[in-house]
């Protein structure tokens, strides 16, 4: 079946505008994460859904940054006003269940973020 | 807090030699320790998890809950090993705790 699938694979925006970046999980699958990828940096988390539950947004470095995850099923990660540090690779994943017990987390192609 | 730490950015091997990925992990609680891996235009996905006792694409793990390490190993390594590998622990907070990774290339 498809996996998790991410718009845009690339995104290049100039400093201080708002990007939206989209990511379609694994169909039935209620649980959803954003990490980021920096160069030299691994991957971060940055936010949690798992069904109609609120987000766990512990890992969101700033204020600038929000998601929403539309009907239990589409997310959407907005930056406001990027910066150059912003730059960076975003992943989505999604897994069957989440929360305290681990279940494969499975990843989209991410997608490329260069902020001039 | 949580750390994992891979002290080898890049590790080039040559073919049939054996290869060896370095982790240790922040004790807090009792993770479940996994091994991913990004080859090259591929997503991320995962290698291999401690629970299950497996050896996929002859990569074993061994967890030291003493020491706290999960290093990942190969006895001969092959060319389409080269790639990223990534050590991951779940704390069981809703994310896992990537390390930041090890540049493998295996050298013809």
């Amino acid at each position: 079946g498809a996996g998790v699938s991410q718009s845009p694979s690339n995104k290049v925006t100039e400093k201080g505008k708002d990007v939206e970046l989209r990511c379609d999980p694994i169909s039935g699958h209620t649980a959803l994460y954003w990490y980021r990828q920096s160069l030299g940096q691994g991957l971060e988390f940055l936010i949690y859904f798992q069904g109609n539950s609120a987000p766990d947004k512990s890992g969101l470095p700033s204020d600038r940054f929000s998601a929403e995850r539309t009907g239990g099923s589409v997310s959407t990660l907005t930056i406001q006003r990027t910066q150059q540090e912003d730059s960076a690779v975003y992943l989505c994943a999604s897994s069957s269940l989440g929360g305290s017990s681990y279940n494969e987390q499975f990843f989209g192609p991410g997608t490329r973020l260069t902020v001039l | 807090a949580q750390r994992v730490t891979q002290p080898e950015k890049l590790l080039s091997v040559f073919k049939g030699a054996p290869v060896e990925l370095k982790c240790n992990y922040s004790y807090s609680g009792s993770p479940e320790l996994f091994w991913y891996v990004q080859y090259s235009r591929q997503r991320l996905q995962l290698l291999l998890r401690h629970i299950s006792r497996e050896s996929i694409k002859g990569f074993t793990a061994d967890l030291n809950k003493g020491e706290t390490s999960f290093h990942l190993k190969k006895p001969f390594a092959q060319e389409e090993d080269s790639a990223m590998y990534y050590c991951a622990p779940f704390y069981g907070n809703n994310r896992l705790a990537f390390g930041k990774g090890n540049q493998v290339v295996v050298i013809p």
